[in-house]
């Protein structure tokens, strides 16, 4: 079946870093999303992305949909305590079912 | 977006029961998920509920198992039968936003069987 190739699983970073995560497949997505989720939450969806090349951004964070649709990018810039928490990515191949395929997160650890 | 609540928001059940676990959104909805989280693990779509029609199930789940009711436009739920302790999960329930790509999500139940 279809997955979704997170990297990395977990990051421990610096408060005011920038952090860098992604998602890869093998397969060609429509959209591409990015949800972050803080513990004993559902997730909050972040940044949608409709097309290939698109770049978008929200606040600190950028998200760009890649060339190949096969691929995405969540950029943080300037990291901040209440960044901690797990990134997905969530890609959908059919606007028609609407179903989401979940890549596996990113554990975002800040230190102050 | 849409205002999802969900109940319960945790329970803990024993082995061999069942449990349902309610969706309500503020709005009406064509289309709502329902997903499942296991400790650590990223979401698993169980089904897709219409209203007015049979849930459809992603492989690997079956109604016997997790039956799913869609009596209106603002309403699912869906219970966890027979359950065993590997059945402890976080269930979540989505619907689509405005556009009909992205998904809002519920605060989830966590669910522990022992």
């Amino acid at each position: 079946g279809q997955q979704l190739n997170q990297s990395p699983q977990s990051m421990f970073i610096q408060e005011g870093e920038d952090v860098s995560m992604n998602c890869t497949s093998s397969s060609i997505f429509n959209t591409w999303l990015w949800y972050k989720q803080d513990p004993g939450e559902g997730p909050v969806l972040l940044i949608a992305l409709y097309k290939a090349g698109e770049l978008t951004s929200n606040g600190r964070l950028t998200a760009q949909f890649g060339i190949t649709r096969k691929d995405s990018f969540l950029n943080i810039s300037a990291s901040i305590p209440s960044d901690v928490g797990i990134y997905f990515c969530a890609g959908q191949t059919s606007s028609n079912t609407g179903k989401l395929i979940f890549g596996q997160g990113t554990t975002l650890q800040v230190k102050p | 977006s849409a205002v999802i609540s969900q109940k319960p928001s945790r329970d803990i059940c024993q082995r061999g029961t069942s449990l349902t676990i309610q969706c309500q959104v503020d709005s009406q909805v064509t289309m709502m998920f329902w997903y499942r989280q296991q400790p650590g693990q990223s979401l698993t779509l169980i089904a897709t509920a219409n209203q007015g029609s049979e849930a459809t199930y992603e492989s690997g789940f079956v109604i016997d198992k997790f039956p799913i009711s869609r009596p209106n436009l603002t309403f699912s739920t869906l219970t966890v039968s027979n359950m065993s302790p590997e059945d402890s999960s976080i269930y979540l329930c989505s619907v689509p936003g405005t556009s009909g790509i992205e998904q809002y999500f519920g605060p989830g139940t966590r669910l522990t069987v022992t």
